[in-house]
């Protein structure tokens, strides 16, 4: 059980947009913080979305992220078939002794 | 540019011990803290431990506290992650990530992976 709550799936037609929920709480989300990485089938994670809404150099425009109390969204706008992966959503988070937290992960699923 | 090589992985029975190292290149390596995240097959994302840039602190996740052992050696530009007393549900890919600012896991090396088995 994830301490950052995704759904397991989401899909969409080329073209289309889709978002990406994550839950969290007041020691991780709702605090600090959200990140969000894509992982293609077969590779290492990278990193797509940092505090909470910034693009690293390279990342198209096309991906956004939002940040709202104890929740995060990653929308993706103008779905294209490369955009077929998993998405995690990343936090601190300050409870126990502190420790960074992952979502489940979503699977992307372009039709 | 950044370059992150995992090394050290492979089979090791249930109880057994293994060292991990992740060899860095193209950044400053003394500068910058570094995670070790790990991804059992077919599983999503796990984080396992977190080391700042002097070693000066650390921290675990409560699923390897007392048996991981996190440490770096900047002279080496090396980041090691020693893991003691292993469990059949530790097999996984183990992936060492630069940080940020911010400490954010912000680049990855390729994964390495461990297999705990009998």
């Amino acid at each position: 059980q994830s301490v950052l709550t995704q759904p397991p799936s989401a899909s969409g037609t080329p073209g289309q947009r889709v978002t990406i929920s994550c839950s969290g709480s007041s020691s991780n989300i709702g605090s600090n913080y959200v990140y969000w990485y894509q992982q293609l089938p077969g590779t290492a994670p990278k990193l797509l979305i940092y505090r909470n809404n910034q693009r690293p150099s390279g990342v198209p425009d096309r991906f956004s992220g939002s940040k709202s109390g104890t929740s995060a969204s990653l929308a993706i706008s103008g779905l294209r078939s490369e955009d077929e992966a998993d998405y995690y959503c990343a936090a601190w988070d300050d409870s126990l002794s502190g420790r960074w937290v992952f979502g489940g992960g979503t699977k992307l699923t372009v039709l | 540019q950044v370059q992150l090589v995992e090394s050290g992985g492979g089979v090791v029975q249930p109880g057994g011990s293994l060292r991990l190292s992740c060899a860095a290149s193209g950044f400053t390596f003394s500068s910058y803290g570094m995670h070790w995240v790990r991804q059992a097959p077919g599983k999503g994302l796990e984080w396992v431990a977190f080391i700042r840039y002097d070693g000066s602190n650390k921290y675990y996740a409560d699923s390897v506290k007392g048996r991981f052992t996190i440490s770096r050696d900047n002279s080496k530009n090396t980041l090691y992650l020693q893991m003691n007393s292993l469990r059949a549900e530790d097999t996984a890919v183990y992936y060492c990530a630069k940080t940020q600012y911010g400490d954010y896991p912000r680049y990855w090396g390729q994964g390495t992976l461990v297999t705990v088995s009998s």
